[in-house]
């Protein structure tokens, strides 16, 4: 089993320009969750997705954050225009199905906006 | 709303101590309890989980006990190891919801 894929592992910008993370989940399962780490704020949920449709997109920050997943294998969270403050590393994770099962999390995606 | 208290960290122990890390939630009905825990540079993996209440998660001799009169999901081991230093998390329910974390460090 590859496991959850994210790609880039490390990506550094500078502000106001766009940022596309990219995440491959486990084969087979139907749910899938963004998640941002932070030192301040801890582990927070952006957005997730039941068979490929967001079912609770509370958690994103505001307009500038964008997250798709136009297939059962693949997903995108977008920042557009990135700011200094989205600097954190990006989990996905995905499940078998929401609430009772394991969330296997990808290895984070890194990111730095000067 | 759903949510967790975690007990604050650094949690400094020596090898063979006993580990607690406490863990307290609010949430509607009776949703699924999980441990994780995260190594340095790495993602999330689980630890242990709890789908009812007086159900015991247990794995690589860590334990908690589902208590839903206390809504509490305690975290312990009999003694620790250098190599269980980490960052430890208590979520619940559909969508995780974490507590901020618990670090975990244990020296020889």
């Amino acid at each position: 089993d590859a496991g959850v894929i994210q790609s880039p592992r490390h990506e550094v910008t500078e502000m106001g320009q766009e940022v596309t993370l990219r995440c491959k989940p486990i084969s087979g399962h139907n749910s899938l969750f963004w998640y941002r780490q932070t030192m301040m704020r801890g582990l927070e949920l952006l957005i997730y997705f039941n068979n490929n449709v967001p079912i609770d997109d509370s958690g994103m920050p505001e307009d500038r954050f964008s997250a798709k997943m136009p297939n059962a294998s693949f997903s995108t969270l977008k920042i557009q225009p990135s700011e200094p403050r989205d600097s954190a590393v990006y989990f996905c994770a995905s499940s078998l199905r929401d609430g009772y099962n394991e969330q296997f999390f990808g290895p984070g995606t890194r990111l730095t906006v000067l | 709303g759903d949510s967790v208290t975690q007990m604050e960290g650094p949690v400094t122990l020596s090898e063979e101590a006993f580990l607690t890390i406490n863990c307290t939630y609010t949430a509607t009905g009776y949703p699924s309890l999980f441990w994780y825990v995260q190594y340095p540079g790495e993602g999330l993996q689980l630890l242990l989980k709890a789908t009812k209440a007086d159900d015991k998660g247990s794995n690589k001799g860590f334990e908690a006990t589902y208590r839903k009169e206390t809504t509490s999901f305690h975290l312990e081991k009999g003694s620790v190891q250098v190599s269980d230093s980490a960052v430890y998390f208590c979520a619940l329910g559909t969508a995780l919801i974490f507590g901020k974390g618990t670090t975990l460090s244990v020296s020889s």
